[in-house]
């Protein structure tokens, strides 16, 4: 069993659906990571955040930290939004490694 | 800033040729990281540096990679006897210090015929 999960692994949604991305770890950690990687692009860092919530733009990242659960939220989704989007952890035990998720395809129809 | 600089962006390479692909970390980030990329296993970690110094070595694969960081604002990943199996997408990333975000480089495509 893989340390961090994410669920689905693959979503397709029509332009303006409201999306939910899960991850469950099984680990203690010091924090999470949010990443997002356009086909054939590099990764890009979309939030971290170790309690509580933060919202960048149409974009919501919530995490509880005793159930050891984070979810992504997008808003009034765009075909742009389409992307990987990979969750990540760091490890309490582990310095500075990230473990990451399988990632979850997301893919936005216009 | 730049952000992360890796170079090259692809190499087409021939079995058994040594690779080496670079990357300039942001500056004044204390960590840098190599992490691989493939469709089966997803990203992995290979290696990282704290201020120049090898922490962590155990993703590397075998004897035949070897990773240097001489100094600050240069490091490098090498692969020696390249093999088809190394095929992957490489990128660098590095953080300023514990509990800081990763800025993640732009990638090299690694592909070994």
């Amino acid at each position: 069993k893989n340390e961090v999960e994410q669920s689905p692994q693959n979503l397709t949604a029509q332009e303006g659906e409201f999306i939910t991305i899960n991850c469950s770890y099984s680990v203690g950690i010091s924090a999470l990571h949010w990443l997002q990687q356009h086909p054939g692009g590099g990764i890009v860092s979309l939030f971290m955040l170790s309690s509580g919530k933060k919202k960048h733009g149409r974009l919501i990242a919530t995490i509880n930290i005793q159930e050891k659960h984070s979810s992504l939220h997008i808003t009034a989704s765009h075909p742009r939004d389409s992307a990987v989007y990979i969750c990540a952890v760091f490890e309490i035990q582990g310095a500075q490694k990230l473990v990451f998720g399988q990632g979850t395809r997301l893919t936005i129809n216009p | 800033d730049a952000g992360v600089i890796q170079s090259p962006r692809h190499e087409v390479t021939e079995m058994g040729q040594e690779v080496t692909l670079r990357c300039k970390p942001i500056s004044g980030h204390d960590y840098l990281f190599w992490y691989r990329q493939t469709m089966m296993r997803g990203l992995e970690l290979l290696i990282y540096f704290n201020n120049n110094v090898p922490i962590d070595d155990s993703g590397m694969p075998e004897d035949r990679f070897s990773a240097k960081m001489p100094n600050a604002s240069f490091s490098t990943l090498k692969i020696q006897p390249s093999e088809p199996r190394d095929s992957a997408v490489y990128f660098c990333a590095s953080s300023p210090g514990p509990n800081y975000g990763y800025t993640f480089g732009s990638g090299t495509r690694l592909t070994v015929v």
